[in-house]
Formats: structure tokens, sequence, C-alpha cells
């Protein structure tokens, strides 16, 4: 089946510095990738989507120059949080859309912890 | 009135019945229908797909859906403990700019007792 991998999967850094997160698609090419946020006990809040070659669509009230979004090739998206502050630590999950059959594939997440 | 409902829960079943989770959504236009699970602390994953009227069924998994109804559900026959989770329902809605975005509903969790 289709496998999204995700580096780190876990991270912990003091406020007011950058993190960057990695997501793959191991065995197919996904033109879309999407950046989700979820905290504790709720559910999954869509950041962005990523199109590989062109600039990604924010959703509404995320800050674009806040997360930097690259999507350089068919099999990786990165998704950056510059000046982490403590409101940033959450869950975030990444996904790549099969451009065969418009399903998404969640990767393990990243949990992230800022001091 | 929110995109994709679902009852929060907690489902609770015994083991060996089945699990009924139910999902309405609120775009008509809505072309693509999707259930995941996703355990405390992980990601979600796919379940399974359905994308016209009528049944799917995939092993203990049956995916239903209604588009008159704006209805979607997932029922798990001989439900078992490790089926214990959060079901997400996510719908792709008529979109010309991004056919591939999910709306996500808030999740049924379901607890399966022996």
């Amino acid at each position: 089946g289709a496998v999204v991998s995700q580096h780190p999967s876990r991270v912990i850094c003091k406020s007011g510095t950058s993190v960057k997160i990695e997501c793959r698609s191991l065995d197919f090419q996904a033109t879309t990738m999407f950046w989700y946020r979820q905290f504790p006990k709720q559910s999954l809040m869509l950041m962005a989507t990523s199109n590989e070659g062109s600039k990604a669509t924010y959703e509404q009230g995320v800050e674009k120059d806040k997360f930097l979004i690259n999507h350089a090739s068919l099999t990786l998206s990165t998704l950056t949080v510059t000046s982490a502050h403590p409101e940033d630590s959450s869950f975030y999950i990444c996904s790549a859309s099969d451009r065969y059959t418009d399903t998404q594939y969640f990767g393990p997440g990243t949990r992230l912890t800022v001091l | 009135q929110k995109e994709v409902e679902q009852n929060s829960g907690p489902l609770s079943v015994p083991e060996g019945a089945i699990a009924s989770l139910n999902c309405t959504y609120s775009d008509r236009g809505s072309q693509s229908f999707f259930w995941y699970r996703q355990y405390s602390g992980k990601s979600p994953e796919l379940i399974m797909s359905i994308y016209s009227n009528g049944d799917k069924e995939d092993g203990r998994f049956t995916a239903q859906l209604n588009k008159a109804s704006q209805y979607v559900s997932l029922l798990i026959r001989d439900s078992q403990p490790s089926d214990s989770a959060t079901y997400l329902c996510a719908v792709t809605p008529p979109d010309l700019y991004n056919t591939d975005k999910l709306i996500f509903g808030t999740g049924t969790r379901l607890q399966v007792f022996p």
C-alpha cells in the first residue's frame, strides 16, 4: 500500500527557534500534499495545501509567513514552523494525495513541543 | 451547520457486535467519501473509500453511501477490542481548484468492550 513518511516523529525545541518537518511519499507520486494540525482531543485541521512546483494555499487563519511550506518534488514537501512558540505545540500530520486515485494517505505525524 | 457531522460518542459496543458509525455532509455536490481510523496519539489510517451510492464491503467493514440523503455510514461486523479508536468521516467537496481537499468530521469514538 501507499506509504507516507514524516521526519522527525517528535521534536522538542526552545521558544523562538525554527523547526522543519519533512513529508515524503515513498512509493507513489503526490502532486498534492496537505499539512494538518491536531490539538489534543480535537479533529484534524487543514493548514495548507501544497502543490508540487507552486506556492502553497493556506487555510483561513493560518499565517503563511509563520508556516513555510515547500514542495520541491513529487515525493517531498516540507513544513517549517518559524519562531515557534508554546502555542504552536501540536501534532502536525502531513498527507499525500495519490494522483491516480485521489486518495489521501497520512504520514505518522510529528509531535512538536515548544518550551 | 458543519460541513461534515458525526456524533462524537463514545459509541460502546460489546465484542462481536456490529458497530454502526454515521456521518452526514452538507454539500450535495460532494464527490468522494472516506472513513479513516485514528488511534490515540497516531495519525489517521484509511479504512474505506466510497464514491457511488450503495454498499461497499471490505472484510469486516461495510461503507454505505446515500447521496440523496447526504449520508454515509460505516458498519464494523464482529467488532473487536482492537477496533476501539476514533473514526473520522471525510468528504471531498466540489472544488474547482482543489479536488483532493478533504473535509473531516470531528470523529466518533468507538469503544469495544470484551
